[in-house]
């Protein structure tokens, strides 16, 4: 079965650091782009990050921009992004997403990034 | 970026009904453009890649069309399970943006 898992969210206070993993599954991982997107509570969907099979490119949501980092490590199937300066507004669920170079295929089911003091 | 606008941002129709939702680029994003469907408390699900062309699996009521800057989605008879929030998403250049999403609820 082709999936994806994430994990690492919680609680943070504004101004700290977290760090979101996904795992993929039942595909080639280093064949394909990987994206994050979140959804705040009650909100739609945001794009926030990307990158490419290789890490050579990457792209950042301007909400974001300056504070994450996507990173991937290809040989543990493994997407990760790096929060920091963590706010309020950064409150969301956050999915990891496989781009099939046409979209996102596959979706994981989310993990919850809680900011507050 | 590039901003993605919905429209309607909900709508209300009975089972059978043909509903229509639209999405605007603020710019031409030729064909590069996703819709999404999402039910409470899932993640989203692909529907139409490449404003046109139908995931696998995806019951054939749902297609797309449009490019450059107007995009549309169009369920031909909604079925109960259709009910949800639908939302494009422009991926023809980082960073990628979706539109704020149309509810689709019961009349």
């Amino acid at each position: 079965e082709v999936q994806v898992v994430e994990s690492g969210g919680g609680l943070a206070q504004p101004g700290r650091s977290l760090r979101l993993s996904c795992v993929g599954s039942g595909f080639t991982f280093d064949d394909y782009s990987m994206h994050w997107v979140r959804q705040a509570p009650g909100k739609g969907l945001e794009w926030v990050s990307a990158i490419t099979w290789n890490g050579d490119n990457v792209g950042y949501a301007d909400s974001v921009k300056g504070r994450f980092t996507i990173s991937r490590d290809n040989p543990r199937n493994s997407l990760y992004l790096q929060m920091h300066s963590l706010r309020v507004e950064d409150t969301a669920i956050y999915y990891c997403a496989k781009d099939n170079r046409h979209g996102l295929d596959v979706w994981g089911q989310g993990t919850t990034v809680t900011v507050s003091s | 970026a590039i901003q993605m606008t919905q429209s309607p941002l909900s709508l209300s129709a009975s089972v059978g009904d043909r509903v229509t939702i639209t999405c605007r680029a603020s710019q031409n994003i030729r064909d590069a453009l996703g819709w999404y469907q999402q039910k409470p408390g899932k993640a989203p699900k692909f529907l139409i890649s490449d404003a046109s062309s139908l995931q696998s699996g995806v019951p054939s009521r749902f297609s797309g069309s449009g490019s450059g800057t107007d995009f549309s989605l169009t369920i031909s008879s909604l079925q109960p399970e259709d009910f949800a929030t639908y939302y494009c998403l422009q991926d023809y250049s980082y960073p990628w943006t979706f539109g704020q999403g149309t509810k689709v609820e019961v009349k």
